[in-house]
This record gives structure tokens, C-alpha cells and sequence, in this order.
């Protein structure tokens, strides 16, 4: 079974440009939830869906962090303008929710941003 | 009371020893807690995840020990292989804002040495 699948997989680009980064989430699964991992803060949320809204978007740092999900099978979370201090590594999760039960998310690989 | 903290920071067991990492949280309403393992360049995998009603579950040389009163809980590593160096999370997980919402441990670097 295919896991969740994030595009690119590095992006190096210079200061102000938009990144834009992709996540296809497990089949099946209704929850996605985007997180950015640095040695300095850890793992940290910054927004989730389910069945395609935006839930919970209080971890976005500021304006210029921005995510969709147009369909299940598809989330973004663009930044614009990009700065330096925006460099991570930017993971996309899954899982699925069900009533009453606690289930494990899926990541997936990441995509470590580089900006210049 | 939304925080996990997790020790040791980093470890070094030698191969086939037994590696332990802990962590404890304060928020009573969590009611799951999994442990992730992540490698260089790849992102967290789940490896094995209990919930507060039993004390203990074991998936080959993984254990989870849960200690609801303490508020504890931790992962041991039996027989630690090479293989097994890389970085391992503990998180707490409840319902909240309508999703299940983890808070991550801060990551413990195991380096098993051959």
C-alpha cells in the first residue's frame, strides 16, 4: 500500500520566492495534518484537516504560511514570501478518524526546504 | 500541561544491550500514547503504541511499559542492534478541537554501537 506521499522532495530557493509543497495523503484516510520539524523546536503542528477543512490552523507562524485541501487526495502548504528562518524539514501526516478511537498517524518522507 | 518531555537526549548501547528512553506527561485526558522511530531523511514511523488501560505491550524486541499513576511511560529496546540507531519519539495523543492531536516528545538520538 502506498504510504503518504510529499513532493518535492528538496527545495533549495532564494528569500521571497513562494514554495509550494505537496501532499498526497493514505487513501481512505480523512485527517491530514501538516508539521515542520527543526532541531531547535522539534516537531510542530501547524495545521490540520478533516474530510478536506481546515480544522485547527492556530500553529501556522504567520500570514505567509498557507494550506489547502481541495479533495482527499490532495493538501499544499505554500509560503509566501519565503525567509531564511523558514528552512525545515516540512512534514505531511494521515490518519483516520473514527469516533470514539484513537488511531496512528502516517507520515511521510518530508520535504527539506532550503531558503537562501 | 500540554507537554511531553522525554530523556535521555541522546544514548549509546552497546549491540545487544538493552536501550531505555522515558517520557512523562501531566494532561490526564491523553489516551494514547505511540512511540515513533525516524532515520536520517525519512520521516517518523510508527513502531508500537499502548493505551492507559493496560501497563505493558511488547512487539518483538519493542516494549512499552505505562505507568498511569506516575504518568509515565517508556520504551525499551531489547537486544539492540545497529539497525535499530536512529531517533525516537514518544507522543501523547487526545481528542481535542476535532481531531486526535499529538504532542511530541523532543526525540532521543540511539546510537547502538557494533
Amino acid at each position: 500500500d502506498a504510504g503518504v506521499i510529499q513532493s518535492p522532495r528538496h527545495e533549495v530557493t532564494e528569500m521571497g520566492q513562494e514554495v509550494t509543497l505537496r501532499c498526497k495523503p493514505i487513501s481512505g484516510h480523512n485527517s491530514l495534518f501538516w508539521y515542520r520539524q527543526t532541531m531547535m523546536r522539534g516537531l510542530e503542528l501547524l495545521i490540520y484537516f478533516n474530510n478536506n477543512v481546515p480544522i485547527d490552523d492556530s500553529g501556522m507562524p504567520e500570514d505567509r504560511f498557507s494550506a489547502k485541501m481541495p479533495n482527499a487526495s490532495f493538501s499544499t502548504l505554500k509560503i509566501q514570501p519565503s525567509e531564511p528562518r523558514d528552512s525545515a524539514v516540512y512534514f505531511c501526516a494521515s490518519s483516520l478518524l473514527r469516533g470514539g478511537s484513537n488511531q496512528p498517524q502516517h507520515f511521510g518522507d518530508g520535504t527539506r526546504l532550503s531558503i537562501l | 500541561q500540554q507537554q511531553v518531555k522525554q530523556s535521555p537526549q541522546s544514548l549509546i548501547v552497546q549491540k545487544g544491550g538493552i536501550s531505555i528512553i522515558n517520557c512523562a506527561y501531566e494532561n490526564t485526558a491523553f489516551d494514547y500514547f505511540p512511540w515513533y522511530q525516524q532515520f536520517p531523511g525519512k520521516g517518523p514511523a510508527l513502531l508500537i503504541a499502548i493505551r492507559p488501560d493496560v501497563s505493558e505491550k511488547k512487539e518483538g524486541r519493542f516494549t512499552i511499559s505505562f505507568n498511569k499513576s506516575a504518568k509515565q511511560f517508556s520504551l525499551h529496546i531489547m537486544d539492540s542492534q545497529p539497525g535499530d540507531s536512529a531517533t525516537y519519539f514518544c507522543a501523547a495523543s487526545k481528542f481535542a478541537s476535532g481531531t486526535y492531536k499529538y504532542i511530541f516528545g523532543t526525540g532521543t538520538r540511539l546510537k547502538v554501537l557494533a
